[in-house]
This record gives C-alpha cells, structure tokens and sequence, in this order.
C-alpha cells in the first residue's frame, strides 16, 4: 500500500528517557514534516526536510532531533523526556510543487508519566 | 506569518441537514492553496477538499463544498446531507509557496452528528 507509515502508533515512557519515532512514505514525495497535535488538538509544525535538508526548524527544544536517512525516512529522536512532551506526532509527506496537499500518517501517541 | 482562524470550537447538526463550518485566514501573499482536513477519532488526517486561491470558483467534492471569499480571506466549508461519519474534527489550512512549503493549520471544529 502506497502511504506513510509511522512507527510506533502508542509509545509511554518515564520521564528522563530517550525515544525514537520512525516515518516512511512511499508516495516519491521529496519533503517530509514532523507536526505535533498538543491535547486542544492544535496542530504545529516542527521540522520540515527537503531531500534530507534541513529546511523548517521551528522553535523546538534540542532534546527534539530529526534524523533524514534519505528521502523516504524521516525520524524523531527526544532525549530526557519530559512530561510536557506528551502529545500526537504526525509525520506528513508532499511533494514541493505548488499547492500539493500533504498525506499524513495515523500518527504516534505518545505519553509520558 | 500567516494565521488560520477556526471561531466555532464546536457545532452541531442532524443527521440529514446541512452545516457550515467557517475559517478565516490573515496572509500579505496572492497565490496560496487552501484546505480542509477531517480528522475522526481514528486520528488519521483525511484531506476533504482543496482550493487555489486563483480559482473563483468554489471547490465542490459529493456532499462537500466550499465558500472562498478572497477579499475577505474566508474560506468555510458547507456540508450537505450529513451522515453519522462526518463527525470528527475539522481541519482548515493555509499553504503558500514561501515559508517553505509549511501547512498552517486552525485550532479545529468539532462536529458532531445527531441521529
């Protein structure tokens, strides 16, 4: 099936840990995005890769790295977790051109207690 | 920076009637793309209908359609014949060609379906 794939869809952990949240898409979008839906379900962008550059780095602490393998992957990394952090992360893909729409993954849960 | 303005957190309809869910947006920019996004207690994030800001005419997709308003950057969406699975929340978002290509999404209107 053509879509973008998160992985894992529920994640809880202990504050202090350090977490991983894998995206992939297999639609041959070339820009890939991290957005979080905080519990008002206000969607914000976090990171955006173009061809694995770096191309929107909102304000994000640094405990939260992408990682862009290659443009296909685009991974979430937190370290010391914290319980603010507790949110849906959506991965998304699209293409650059003007007016694509994005395709979303089913999203990741994660809670942190 | 653009912003997308969703004023009705919630709304409600019955099953078989129509209901507009409104959304405004404030940008400087002419060309851009608007959107709006359903998202049922699934999570996933289903795109429901699309509109060029360059189009007049409004986009229509079944039962969903919209109501663009350039110079008053409006943009709602109408849903015709409402059935039980179009409750969910809904989603307006803006997207130009600069910021570099970033979606930027309203705080959401929940809609809920009456039997």
């Amino acid at each position: 099936d053509t879509a973008v794939s998160q992985t894992p869809k529920y994640l809880v952990t202990q504050m202090g840990n350090d977490k991983s949240i894998k995206c992939e898409q297999n639609l041959g979008h070339d820009t890939m995005y991290w957005y979080k839906q905080d519990s008002k379900k206000f969607l914000k962008i976090m990171f955006s890769y173009n061809n694995k550059e770096l191309i929107i780095n909102e304000t994000v602490p640094n405990r939260f790295s992408p990682k862009s393998p290659d443009k296909a992957h685009l991974n979430l990394h937190i370290n010391s977790l914290e319980l603010g952090d507790s949110a849906v992360y959506f991965c998304a893909s699209s293409q650059v051109a003007p007016g694509r729409s994005y395709t979303f993954g089913s999203g990741t849960r994660l809670t942190v207690v | 920076a653009q912003t997308v303005t969703q004023s009705q957190p919630e709304m409600s309809v019955q099953e078989a009637e129509t209901v507009t869910l409104s959304c405004t947006y404030d940008t400087s920019e002419s060309d851009y793309y608007l959107f709006w996004y359903k998202q049922p207690p699934s999570r996933q994030m289903i795109l429901v209908i699309r509109q060029e800001a360059y189009k007049q005419q409004n986009a229509t997709e079944n039962r969903f359609s919209v109501n663009f308003q350039k110079a008053a950057k409006s943009f709602s969406l109408k849903i015709s014949d409402s059935q039980l699975g179009d409750a969910a929340m809904y989603f307006c978002a803006y997207r130009s060609d600069n910021a570099g290509n970033m979606l930027t999404f309203g705080g959401g209107t929940r809609l809920m379906v009456k039997p």
